[in-house]
């Protein structure tokens, strides 16, 4: 079967380093997505990732090994614009895109 | 503005009744999504099309129809509207269907069944 994870919700300070994980188990796998969803609007796009290793993007990095099935989204100098969820999901086979609940991060300063 | 426009952006809809929402896209887009997000689940897939006049259906179908006529609308329609289709709809697109181009969101209808 297919299913993916990440935690509910995590707690940071601005300014600080965190680190969101994902884990998936799939048959076949077609890439991993990050997107940023703040409260009530619309997720937006972050990174994609296909290849093991870290992409950085700014303040923003996403790292995946695609034999672990497991992916991170690495955010630095956190700032309370950051506060939102962080929504996980890989391609499978046929090009679906499987969801994770996604992961609240809160920000404090 | 390029982008995803949805409407309405939030309906109290009593149950039994029909509706549409709709979804129109200015960005030529190929493919467009509708899913559905309910807290604590992740965005679950109602219907897609790939291309205009095509149409598929996703994870959770039942109770959703959906057209694609054209390049820029794909609205999605209730028949006879249930409380366990309380949820907040998302509209989406991407460039390309079944590959791996980003989805582009429109901001969601909030829709109530009572």
């Amino acid at each position: 079967g297919q299913n993916i994870d990440q935690p509910t919700e995590m707690t940071a300070t601005e300014g600080a380093i965190v680190q969101i994980n994902c884990t998936y188990q799939t048959s076949g796998f077609n890439g991993l997505f990050w997107y940023q969803q703040h409260a009530g609007e619309a997720p937006t796009f972050l990174s994609y990732n296909v290849l093991d290793g870290l992409e950085e993007k700014g303040r923003f990095s996403s790292f995946l090994s695609r034999s672990k099935g497991y992916s991170y989204l690495l955010l630095k100098e956190l700032q309370m614009k950051d506060s939102a969820s962080y929504l996980c999901a890989f391609l499978d086979s046929n090009y679906q895109l499987i969801w994770g609940a996604g992961t609240k991060l809160i920000i404090k300063p | 503005i390029a982008g995803i426009t949805q409407a309405p952006t939030s309906q109290i809809l009593a149950a039994g009744r029909r509706m549409t929402l709709r979804c129109t896209q200015d960005m030529r887009h190929n493919a467009m999504y509708w899913y559905r997000q309910d807290l604590g689940l992740g965005l679950r897939l109602i219907h897609y099309s790939n291309t205009a006049g095509t149409t598929g259906k996703g994870e959770v179908p039942d109770g959703y129809s959906v057209s694609r006529a054209n390049t820029d609308d794909f609205p999605l329609t209730l028949a006879s509207a249930v409380p366990s289709q309380t949820s907040v709809y998302f509209c989406a697109s991407s460039q390309t269907g079944a590959d791996n181009s980003p989805l582009h969101f429109g901001n969601g209808t909030r829709l109530t069944v009572t």
